[in-house]
């Protein structure tokens, strides 16, 4: 298997521009998860899905994020309309849902620079 | 927010040593993981421990869970540079299936 795969690897947007990340989860993973990273806040968890289901959206920081998961080998995150401050690494991960006691696959991350 | 606190934010040792890393958290749990991540990676699972665990081990690596003071360990035995990468705990609180990540422990091994 070749892993969680997010694409691009680097986004540099300007401003005000609407910007879609996307990944692709180890097959036969039933959970996916994004989370976001910078230096002054870390890791925090944006949303996650179940069974192409979104369980919990509470980490979306405001209504210009959305994201989906058509079918099960796919997921899209999108910015509208980006700002500075959404610059950070975006990491997708994947896991066994089924089985509780399971650790999850990430994905090397998209770098997305707002400028 | 984060529920996992490192301890120490950066450790430096020499290759050979032993590294030592601490991790607390806030709610009950069913289990605690530890990841690895180097410089411009994506985050690697090393080792899960269930709540009902005391201690586990995976080749070098030595975890320990004390749920009483909600606290786990991680001692990285005989290290290497290659080592060298911040190392994170995360907790999959009860009821919750996703995982709150600690602020992480960058480790800097010297050869």
């Amino acid at each position: 298997d070749a892993g969680v795969i997010q694409s691009p690897r680097h986004e540099v947007t300007e401003m005000g521009q609407e910007v879609t990340l996307r990944c692709k989860p180890i097959s036969g993973h039933n959970s996916l998860f994004w989370y976001r990273q910078t230096m002054m806040r870390g890791l925090e968890l944006l949303i996650y899905f179940n069974n192409n289901v979104p369980i919990d959206d509470s980490g979306m920081p405001e209504d210009r994020f959305s994201a989906k998961m058509p079918n099960a080998s796919f997921s899209t995150l999108k910015i509208q309309p980006s700002e500075p401050r959404d610059s950070a690494v975006y990491f997708c991960a994947s896991s066994d849902w089924g089985q509780v006691n399971s650790g999850y696959t990430f994905g090397s991350g998209t770098r997305l620079t707002v400028v | 927010s984060q529920q996992g606190e490192e301890d120490p934010q950066a450790l430096s040792i020499q290759e050979g040593e032993n590294a030592t890393m601490n991790c607390s958290y806030k709610t009950s749990i069913n289990n605690l993981q530890w990841y690895r991540q180097n410089s411009g990676r994506g985050l690697v699972h090393l080792i899960l421990i269930r709540s009902n665990e005391r201690e586990k081990h995976s080749g070098r690596l030595r975890v320990t869970l004390d749920t009483s003071k909600k606290s786990s360990s991680l001692l990285i035995t005989a290290s290497r540079a290659a080592d060298t990468a911040s190392y994170f705990c995360a907790t999959a609180s009860t009821g919750r299936r996703a995982l709150t990540f600690g602020s992480g422990t960058r480790l800097q091994v010297q050869p």
